[in-house]
């Protein structure tokens, strides 16, 4: 079964701090995609990444990287410099080559940024 | 260019009652999929349109609930007798193929909150 983990319900940090979202997926299938989604307090779901399996390198766009290490199944996401309008909730996501087209999300971290 | 849209935005009804919600696509998307989302939870994926037919409805929870994608653009999800616990927000994406194996992604709509009294 597919399974996708964000411990951290909430996060709260000051303006200009460098932030570190945790995410640990599960899945037996060796083919599989991971995602970041940003959902600001509107609502709408916002793709910030996508990430192949077999693509280990770490990307950095920005403030943003994420952070791909399939030895410990995890694929974090750090915010440098955060800002207020970074606040938002970040899920993670997980689509396996097997699964069809069943995108399996995370709980979702809550991040606040205050200034 | 226009993105993904849903309405209503906010749909109240009572319990038993019957609900349509509507998502319009970004044009020329093939992909269509619809999610729901309960408070403080993750979008659970609910069913995933590959032009006109639905290539994967695993995820509706229960006969209550259909959707339907007549013409291979504007889709409609439908939830019969409605429950409290039918209460959340309905998410539609759509995307220009399907997301396995390829490099693209989804692009997701506002949402319809649906509360159910």
């Amino acid at each position: 079964a597919q399974k996708v983990t964000q411990a951290q319900t909430e996060i709260s940090v000051v303006e200009k701090e460098d932030v570190t979202l945790d995410c640990v997926y599960e899945t037996r299938d060796t083919t599989y995609y991971l995602f970041w989604y940003k959902q600001p307090p509107s609502g709408e779901l916002v793709f910030l990444i996508r990430r192949n399996s077999f693509d280990e390198q770490n990307e950095i766009s920005g403030r943003y990287s994420w952070n791909f290490q399939k030895s410990t199944s995890s694929f974090n996401f750090t915010i440098t410099a955060s800002q207020v309008v970074d606040s938002a909730v970040y899920f993670c996501a997980l689509l396996t080559q097997g699964g069809s087209e069943k995108l399996v999300f995370g709980k979702g971290t809550k991040l606040t940024v205050n200034p | 260019g226009a993105g993904v849209s849903q309405t209503p935005s906010n749909k109240v009804t009572e319990k038993g009652k019957y609900v349509e919600l509507r998502c319009d696509p970004i044009s020329g998307h093939t992909a269509l999929y619809w999610y729901r989302q309960s408070l403080g939870q993750g979008p659970e994926f609910l069913i995933y349109f590959q032009g006109t037919g639905a290539a994967d409805d695993s995820g509706l929870p229960n006969d209550r609930f259909f959707a339907v994608r007549p013409e291979g653009s504007v889709s409609t999800l439908k939830i019969q007798r409605t429950e409290r616990g039918d209460s959340a927000v309905y998410l539609c994406a759509s995307s220009p193929e399907g997301l396995a194996g390829g490099r693209v992604t989804q692009y997701f709509g506002p949402g319809t909150r649906l509360t159910v009294l």
